[in-house]
């Protein structure tokens, strides 16, 4: 692994099903984040994470969930997908006073 | 909270001509504010950034220039070539104590004519 990894690359989801984007990275970054990009609309940050343990609310956080068990791993939960959660998914890490790195991003179509 | 307004939405210009993108924002706390390029179906990438302390930043043909009393920002790129085309996203944060996220501007789409 180098840098940021994000999994799945793409998903076809039913709507109503549990789905979790996974982020993991090997920078030693305390802070963790995820973001939401939408045509027209830019990026939203959905949940961040300053440290382990650690998490809190951004700009569009209902319909998801996030948690931060170790510094290297910052999961996203989508409990019960509907079909205004397609988007593109950003992972991004941040540490050391070098900006943010961001994940090459999860593709999520919800049906 | 943060809010980023940036202009203009879509940017055209010749191949070798300048192009200037410019992005404002509401927080006065803000002192970070990086500038993102993203090619189709790619991440972000980090092109230039500027820390509150300083006015103006250059690497090569980018710069960035901060006005923090007028609260805004400006990405310059000078003798633009066909690889400058992509969309490019301004974005501010309060970098220090927790971190909460960098808030987007809506993003420029820079096209690059020959």
């Amino acid at each position: 692994i180098a840098g940021i990894t994000q999994a799945p690359t793409s998903q076809i989801l039913a709507a109503g099903r549990r789905m979790t984007l996974r982020c993991t990275q090997d920078m030693r970054h305390n802070a963790m984040y995820w973001y939401r990009q939408d045509l027209g609309l830019g990026l939203r940050l959905i949940h961040y994470s300053n440290t382990a343990g650690t998490t809190g609310k951004g700009e569009v956080p209902d319909g998801y969930s996030v948690s931060r068990a170790n510094t290297d791993d910052f999961p996203l939960t989508l409990a019960s997908a509907v079909p205004s959660q397609t988007s593109v998914y950003f992972c991004a890490s941040s540490g050391g006073g070098r900006g943010y790195t961001f994940g090459s991003g999860t593709r999520l179509t919800v049906v | 909270g943060e809010n980023v307004e940036q202009h203009p939405s879509t940017l055209s210009v010749q191949e070798g001509d300048s192009a200037v993108i410019k992005c404002t924002y509401s927080d006065s706390a803000s002192n970070y504010f990086p500038w993102y390029k993203q090619e189709l179906g790619k991440r972000p990438q980090l092109i230039i950034d500027i820390r509150s302390n300083v006015g103006e930043k250059k690497d090569q043909r980018i710069a960035v220039t901060l006005n923090k009393t007028a609260k805004h920002f400006s990405l310059h790129i000078t003798e633009t070539q066909p690889e400058d085309s992509a969309v490019y996203f301004c974005a501010a944060t309060y970098s220090g104590g927790g971190a909460d996220g960098l808030t987007f501007g809506k993003g420029t789409h820079l096209i690059i004519q020959p």
